[in-house]
């Protein structure tokens, strides 16, 4: 069965300073993995998808996460953090090969001190 | 966000009223679906529509009846709803099915 885990609930970083959300996956086929964002009182926004091409994929943003299949880890990283990065950060993978079923992680809060 | 749009944005009910969500998407997509978000848990996968007929429905209580009369309209009829339903419901479309989804704003409801 997939399953997807967000290893931190709530991440605080000082604007400007990288942000680092981890994300760990388990997987019976070769996934499909995607980062969300959430603002308050919106819906949620692709940031990043990856889909067995590439193993560093870019987003929005300024935003990328890299697959690292020995870890099992589809982290998402920024180098330099914006006020507007505050949001919550949901980390998605696909239920199985070819499926819509979204698994979704329990969702990162990130905060960005002045 | 303009991609897929929902209507109203916050609606409040009464546990014996009737009202509808709308949905819209304005991408040229084949798939919608509805999710819901409430606090604390993760999000749920309620209905899913392809090419206008439903593929999903994620043992949804019949107080909830979706509706896809074409491919960019998806409607979430409410009816004699509990309070615990009260959560924010987000739209969202794809290409096709298994493709990367677009969410819309979410309607918040309250069931009083």
């Amino acid at each position: 069965a997939q399953s997807v885990t967000q290893l931190d609930s709530h991440v605080s970083v000082s604007e400007g300073t990288p942000v680092l959300l981890r994300c760990n996956y388990s997987s019976s086929y070769s996934p499909s993995l995607f980062w969300y964002v959430q603002h308050p009182n919106k819906g949620l926004q692709l940031l990043l998808k990856y889909t067995s091409a590439a193993t560093l994929v870019k987003g929005i943003n300024g935003f990328e996460a890299e697959f690292k299949k020995s870890e099992t880890s589809f982290h998402l990283t920024k180098p330099s953090a914006h006020m507007s990065d505050a949001a919550e950060y949901f980390c998605v993978v696909s239920a199985g090969s070819g499926t819509y079923k979204y698994i979704f992680g329990t969702g990162t809060r990130l905060k960005v001190l002045a | 966000e303009t991609g897929v749009t929902q209507t109203p944005r916050h609606l409040v009910m009464g546990m014996t009223n009737k009202k509808s969500l709308k949905c819209e998407q304005h991408l040229g997509h084949n798939a919608m679906y509805w999710y819901k978000q409430s606090a604390k848990k993760p999000l749920e996968l309620m209905f899913v529509y392809s090419l206008e007929e439903r593929v999903e429905n994620n043992s949804v209580p019949s107080r909830f009846s979706p509706e896809c009369p074409n491919s960019s309209h998806l409607f979430l009829h409410l009816h004699t709803l509990q309070p615990e339903d009260s959560a924010l419901y987000l739209c969202a479309s794809s290409p096709t099915l298994a493709r990367e989804q677009y969410f819309g704003p979410g309607t918040r409801l309250t069931v009083t």
